[in-house]
């Protein structure tokens, strides 16, 4: 089982859409997790880290679910410029684990 | 937020010959680097964890003797690709990050194609 899986997409919806997005994580000892956002052919750069009690930035809200070890992203009122890979993260001991990110397309 | 640098940003070299990579942190003192390699429409695979002064921790199945890291100082870290191959040719980016936090500052990356 990957360490952390999440559903590749792509997403293809239109702007001012509503998206979601999810992803599992196998190891129950990790410790802390964040959504980071790739563009293509550049580095990933963080998107926000994530609170168990969920949290909350502009038009993202990340939830964390540690007991089914879950974690998801809501992006509200899709803008063009959200079309990126999202990339969800948790970190074991020191090293990061990404997944492989999820795609999304913002159509005009 | 930190600012990590990377040179180059593009390389094209011929098979069989050896690229470095730099790696700096630009306003922060770097205890820990790590070095990524990213395949197209891969996740961002660690290749190796590096602490300042000492021998670099390597992955599974990444060849020490290949990818060469030395961690010299707390802003620089260098890869160095030896004897390049085809199959080498991927997306390499380094990241940073001060002790005692788990944030880590990415560089923009380093397209490597060997021919």
């Amino acid at each position: 089982r990957k360490e952390v899986e999440q559903d590749p997409g792509p997403f293809n919806v239109p702007e001012g859409a509503t998206v979601a997005f999810n992803c599992t994580y196998s190891n129950s000892a990790s410790q802390s997790f964040f959504w980071y956002r790739q563009d293509c052919r550049k580095e990933p750069k963080l998107l926000m880290s994530v609170y168990s009690s969920g949290n909350e930035d502009g038009r993202f809200t990340a939830q964390l679910n540690r007991a089914s070890q879950y974690i998801s992203l809501l992006i509200r009122d899709s803008k063009l410029s959200d079309s990126a890979t999202y990339l969800c993260v948790v970190n074991i001991n020191t090293p990061l684990v990404f997944g492989k990110g999820t795609r999304l397309s913002v159509i005009a | 937020g930190a600012v990590v640098s990377q040179h180059p940003s593009r390389v094209i070299c011929k098979s069989g010959t050896s690229v470095k990579i730099e790696c700096r942190s630009l306003d922060f003192q770097a205890t820990t680097m790590f070095w990524y390699r990213q395949f197209p429409k891969q996740s961002l695979m660690l290749m190796a964890t590096s602490n300042e002064g000492s021998k670099a921790t390597y992955e599974q199945g990444v060849e020490k003797d290949k990818f060469l890291i030395n961690h010299a100082s707390l802003t620089l870290s260098t890869l160095t690709v030896t004897s390049a191959h085809p199959e080498d040719s991927s997306f390499y980016i380094c990241s940073a990050r001060t002790g005692g936090s788990y944030e880590q500052y990415f560089g923009p990356g380093t397209r490597l194609t060997v021919t």
